[in-house]
């Protein structure tokens, strides 16, 4: 049982490349969360989805999209990078409620240049 | 919306004092209170959570947090500090979005820094 895994755990890019973050669970957890966390601001959330086939917005999409096209992958894109993209992103999941305990991936740190 | 705030950027507390980190949070309904624990370098952990009931909630690793309606408070406490609980802490809130889920929101977290 490896929980939350993400792939890769660090990347670098430069301005205008596109690339995809994993993320994988295999709690059969319906509830998927992407969130960036940078120095002062906490965790702030990206998108997440309630269950597969569905992705709703969260506080700061923008620049970001996602796909939920299996129950235990969690997709989210960057078409095209930007430097304020810099940051840390983790990825959660839960149970069936977003009031239950989440489950935190290790993160991917990623740089754009 | 929903909000969290907890005041402190920085704790700094000798190993085996107390210790209580400090949350505040906004929201019109009960809400459903976590704190959660990062270590350097690793992804988040869940120490404890309030949904409902006795407002005294025990967590893992010897912490408590106690949820005080009258002022909107979910404070964590631990009684002797050990030098492993040096770590970034969040508190959250999960609250009803206008999308019909329920969406937590993290406050900006708060460092300990444990003397020996």
């Amino acid at each position: 049982n490896a929980g939350v895994t993400q792939t890769p755990k660090f990347r670098v890019l430069k301005t205008g490349q596109s690339m995809t973050l994993l993320c994988a669970q295999d709690m059969n957890h319906e509830y998927m969360y992407w969130y960036r966390q940078d120095p002062g601001m906490g965790l702030r959330l990206i998108h997440y989805s309630v269950g597969e086939g569905t992705t709703a917005k969260g506080e700061v999409p923008d620049g970001y999209n996602v796909s939920r096209l299996k129950k235990q992958n969690f997709l989210l894109g960057l078409e095209s990078a930007a430097p304020s993209q810099t940051s840390v992103y983790f990825c959660a999941s839960s149970l069936d409620r977003a009031t239950d305990t989440q489950y935190f991936g290790p993160g991917t740190r990623l740089t754009v240049l | 919306a929903q909000s969290v705030t907890q005041p402190d950027i920085h704790t700094t507390v000798s190993e085996g004092a107390s210790l209580e980190l400090r949350c505040n949070y906004s929201y019109g309904a009960t809400p459903y209170l976590f704190w959660y624990v990062q270590s350097p370098g690793q992804g988040l952990q869940l120490l404890l959570k309030y949904f409902s009931g006795d407002t005294l909630v025990q967590g893992i690793k010897g912490f408590e947090a106690e949820f005080k309606r009258s002022q909107s408070s979910f404070n964590l406490r631990k009684p002797s500090v050990h030098w492993s609980d040096a770590a970034e802490y969040f508190c959250a809130v999960g609250a009803l979005s206008s999308g019909g889920s329920y969406i937590p929101t993290f406050g900006r977290g708060t460092s300990l820094i444990v003397h020996p």
